[in-house]
């Protein structure tokens, strides 16, 4: 089993949905909760930081971690064809010499078609 | 601009041949990442570096894998004697030493083995 589950997709909605991006987790230790965004060749964009549970909201996009399910998610709303894109979800825990490597998901691809 | 950078954005190379790609990180952060990304796929991590310090590198880097990062500033991933199995997108990451450290990517450099 992965550490990090992330439905790959792909993902397809109209303009104006409500977009809804999930992933599971398997390591109780991972307290950093991310999700990127990366455009076709692109490097990965930070889109949302969460430190251990609870919700954050900015503009459109809505982050929630349930660290009881090991559970997160991303909610995009009133979803445009600019967010087209691969949504990465990815998490650390607090190691030896302060590293946080990322453990990502897969990536689940989004498509807003006008 | 004071984002990641990274060069070169492109290589292609013959199998067995050495090649070397450049990072310059953000520059007040004092943690760069190298990862790996293939299509479909998460990035890996391969190594960290905390000032100039390499504090872990990953089982999936074989010998012919080496990075430094001399002074903790700009950073050099070598890999010597490419195979085919190599072709990815490398990625760098930077992150400052804050306790809300976030990692932010450089659009990465696409390495093509032939």
């Amino acid at each position: 089993q992965k550490e990090v589950e992330q439905d790959p997709g792909p993902l397809s909605v109209p303009e104006g949905a409500i977009v809804s991006l999930n992933c599971t987790y398997s390591n109780s230790a991972f307290q950093y909760f991310m999700w990127y965004r990366q455009y076709s060749r692109k490097g990965p964009e930070l889109l949302m930081y969460t430190y251990s549970s609870g919700n954050k909201e900015d503009g459109r996009f809505t982050a929630q971690v349930d660290k009881s399910s090991k559970y997160i998610s991303l909610f995009i709303r009133d979803s445009q064809p600019s967010d087209s894109a691969t949504y990465l979800c990815a998490m650390s825990a607090e190691n030896a010499g302060n590293n946080r490597k990322l453990i990502w998901g897969l990536g689940t691809s989004l498509a807003v078609n006008p | 601009d004071t984002g990641v950078s990274q060069d070169p954005r492109h290589k292609i190379t013959k199998r067995g041949q050495n090649v070397t790609f450049r990072c310059d990180p953000i520059s007040e952060h004092n943690r760069l990442y190298w990862y790996r990304q293939t299509l479909g796929q998460g990035p890996e991590f391969l190594t960290y570096f905390q000032n100039e310090a390499q504090l872990e590198k990953s089982r999936l880097l074989s010998n012919r894998f080496s990075a430094e990062r001399p002074k903790g500033s700009f950073s050099t991933l070598e890999i010597q004697r490419t195979e085919q199995g190599d072709s990815a997108m490398y990625l760098c990451a930077s992150s400052p030493p804050t306790p809300q450290e976030t990692q932010y990517f450089g659009p990465g450099t696409r390495l093509l083995v032939l």
